[in-house]
């Protein structure tokens, strides 16, 4: 059975404390990889896609890169306002994704 | 350009009630998804449009639920009868491009308290 899998359940950081966020999946075959940021009471807002081992891709705090067995959303410096609920997501084909539980993220100043 | 909408934010019914929820994708868009996130689980798919035909509803639970998409525009999902275990927010998605990989935009959602 396909399954993502998010570390840890929950962060807490400093303001400029760098850390990562980890999602391992186990897939037949992984088509998309996405990471969303998720605020209290609003829906998931789409960050990253990555669609093969090796790629990287940026977005001014984060970082998200791709293996073949696990992504990381990498944060520098993060500031309060990095404070969300970042989830992962993969797609294997068709239209349906499937979504890890997530990782909730405390950026205290 | 408007995001997606959805209503109503909120919605507290008894067991056994109907509840129809309501989703505006972004204009243009010819997919539409909805989602579920029941407490303390990972959001989890229900089903998928593309115009109004339905191209994969197998993360529906149960024939409770129905949605619609008539004329291809905005959706309905209606729970009929409300159970319990129907509690949760629901999300609805939209995406220009017929690729699973594309990029999904998400409405605030709904959340569906079933006393």
């Amino acid at each position: 059975e396909d399954q993502v899998t998010q570390s840890p359940e929950a962060l807490r950081l400093q303001e400029g404390e760098s850390s990562s966020l980890n999602c391992s999946y186990t897939v037949s075959g992984l088509r998309g990889l996405f990471w969303y940021r998720q605020d209290p009471g609003k829906g998931p807002e789409f960050l990253f896609t990555l669609y093969s081992a090796g790629e990287e891709k940026e977005k001014e705090r984060l970082k998200a890169t791709l293996t073949k067995k696990e992504s990381f959303l990498h944060i520098t410096a993060p500031k309060p306002e990095d404070s969300a609920t970042y989830l992962c997501a993969v797609n294997t084909g068709g239209f349906k994704t499937i979504f890890g539980a997530g990782t909730r993220l405390f950026v205290k100043a | 350009e408007a995001g997606v909408t959805q209503f109503p934010s909120h919605s507290v019914i008894e067991k056994g009630q109907t509840v129809t929820l309501r989703c505006d994708p972004i204009s243009g868009h010819d997919n539409l998804y909805w989602y579920r996130r029941v407490m303390g689980k990972e959001i989890k798919f229900l089903l998928h449009f593309v115009k109004e035909s339905k191209q994969d509803e197998s993360g529906m639970p149960n024939n409770r639920f129905l949605a619609e998409r008539t004329g291809g525009t905005y959706s309905t999902l209606k729970v009929q009868p409300a159970e319990l275990e129907d509690s949760g927010v629901y999300f609805c998605a939209s995406s220009q491009v017929p690729l699973g990989t594309d990029t999904q935009y998400f409405g605030p959602g709904t959340r569906l308290t079933v006393l």
